[in-house]
């Protein structure tokens, strides 16, 4: 079936820093992907989305761009804040149900 | 934009006794929620989804005589966890999807803590 697979945490950041967090999928059909966000003690946020491929979802600094041939979906941001600490989760839509799958999350702690 | 409210968002319960969690879509009516746990420190994991108006379906290994779940209405479902244990203790979150374009916003969440 259907899978995501993501970089294990924690991510361990200094203000500024780059930051990737690796994502890879297996689908039989055409997924939308997503990147969530988890804050401490909240529920999750829509953090950006790809419906197709070589679409890049971007915002609030963050990029992930829809690679096909490498089943990839890599978040990026130039430069983390402390703001920017979560839980960050990978997903894959399927188009016909709406399920979303969800990879296993990685924490990102960045320090000042 | 879209907006889901979950109530409530943490709930203590004792063991034995059934705890029931509302998922409500605010600004748009729902056809479809789906209700998810997480266990700390792991991804979140689909327990089932509902339509409006039909039994939800659940996902394999989840009790559905366990997991009450109702979608009564295009704007409310619930999950009733009944006769709760300890290891029920978890984090559940619902999302709501409308058909035509609103997709998977989800709610706040809910701590329930079994003791």
């Amino acid at each position: 079936g259907d899978s995501v697979t993501q970089m294990e945490g924690p991510v361990t950041l200094s203000e500024e820093a780059f930051l990737t967090i690796n994502c890879t999928y297996t689908a039989t059909g055409y997924p939308s992907l997503f990147w969530y966000v988890q804050y401490p003690g909240e529920g999750l946020q829509l953090l950006l989305k790809a419906t197709k491929a070589d679409d890049k979802g971007s915002n609030k600094g963050f990029e992930a761009t829809y690679r096909k041939e490498t089943t990839s979906f890599h978040l990026e941001k130039g430069s983390v804040q402390v703001s920017d600490s979560a839980v960050y989760f990978c997903a894959l839509s399927d188009r016909a149900t709406n399920k979303l799958i969800f990879g296993t999350g990685t924490l990102l702690a960045v320090q000042p | 934009g879209a907006v889901v409210s979950q109530h409530p968002s943490r709930v203590i319960c004792k063991s034995g006794t059934s705890v029931k969690i509302e998922c409500r879509s605010l600004d748009f009516q729902a056809t479809t929620m789906f209700w998810y746990r997480q266990f700390p420190k792991q991804s979140l994991m689909l327990m089932a989804t509902s339509n409006e108006g039909s039994k939800a379906t659940y996902e394999q290994g989840v009790e559905k005589d366990k997991f009450l779940i109702n979608h009564a209405s295009l704007t409310l479902s619930t999950l009733t966890v009944t006769s709760a244990h300890p290891e029920d203790s978890s984090f559940y979150i619902c999302s709501a999807s409308r058909r035509d374009g609103i997709r998977n916003t989800f709610g706040s969440g809910t701590r329930l803590t079994v003791v």
